[in-house]
């Protein structure tokens, strides 16, 4: 079965740079979750979007922009980059039909800023 | 603020036994519960889901759930080495999920 591709896989950049990350959910998903999370640490969640509009925001830095475009993929962009920024991120898509909407995670991008 | 508690572990079992993994959380309009199996470096992978008091059972895992005492719980049986991970619980309701930080699970061999 298809699964969330994320890319790149890895991502190496310099403070102040500007990284972008990128999500394809599975196909006939139509929701899609971004989370951080740090080394030892559980996934905070940081903002989710239902056909294309955003739907909650969690602790995402002001700094960070995400958008779902109509083929449903999803991209989080990340500016001014930080160390502490340096972590990584999941994607995950959830279908809205159903009792019980159940995220399925991406492989994930890991990001590491110097 | 909604919380979910776990024990951080690691919890080790020998191989074939049953483990037992817990969790509380502290949202009550928490709808739906869900249990992650995740490995190092790796993403959290989706092992079962419960949404009804009581237990649901798939293959060697059951969840159990009370609502009253806001607790759910994951037993997988006749453990093998490949379960050791680090397994995630979390409480959602129709959208975000708010994770616990984990318990480790160690099966020796």
């Amino acid at each position: 079965a298809a699964g969330v591709i994320q890319s790149p896989r890895h991502l190496i950049k310099e403070k102040r740079e500007t990284a972008t990350l990128k999500c394809y959910p599975i196909p006939r998903h139509d929701t899609v979750y971004w989370y951080q999370q740090g080394p030892g640490q559980d996934p905070q969640f940081l903002i989710s979007f239902y056909e294309k509009m955003q739907s909650d925001k969690g602790s995402i830095p002001d700094r960070f922009s995400a958008q779902q475009f109509s083929d449903y993929h999803s991209e989080l962009n990340m500016s001014s980059l930080e160390l502490g920024d340096s972590a990584l991120y999941f994607c995950a898509s959830s279908s809205s039909s159903g009792r019980v909407r159940e995220q399925y995670f991406g492989p994930g991008t890991r990001l590491t800023v110097t | 603020q909604k919380e979910v508690e776990q024990n951080s572990g690691p919890l080790s079992v020998p191989e074939g036994a049953i483990a037992s993994l817990n969790c509380t959380y502290s949202d009550r309009g928490s709808q739906s519960f869900f249990w992650y199996r995740q490995y190092s470096g790796k993403s959290p992978e989706l092992i079962m889901f419960i949404y009804s008091n009581g237990d649901k059972e798939d293959g060697r895992f059951t969840a159990q759930l009370n609502k009253a005492s806001q607790y759910v719980s994951l037993l997988i049986r006749d453990s093998q080495p490949s379960d050791s991970a680090t397994y995630l619980c979390a409480a959602g309701g129709y959208s975000t999920l708010t994770f616990g930080k984990g318990t480790m699970l160690l099966v020796s061999p």
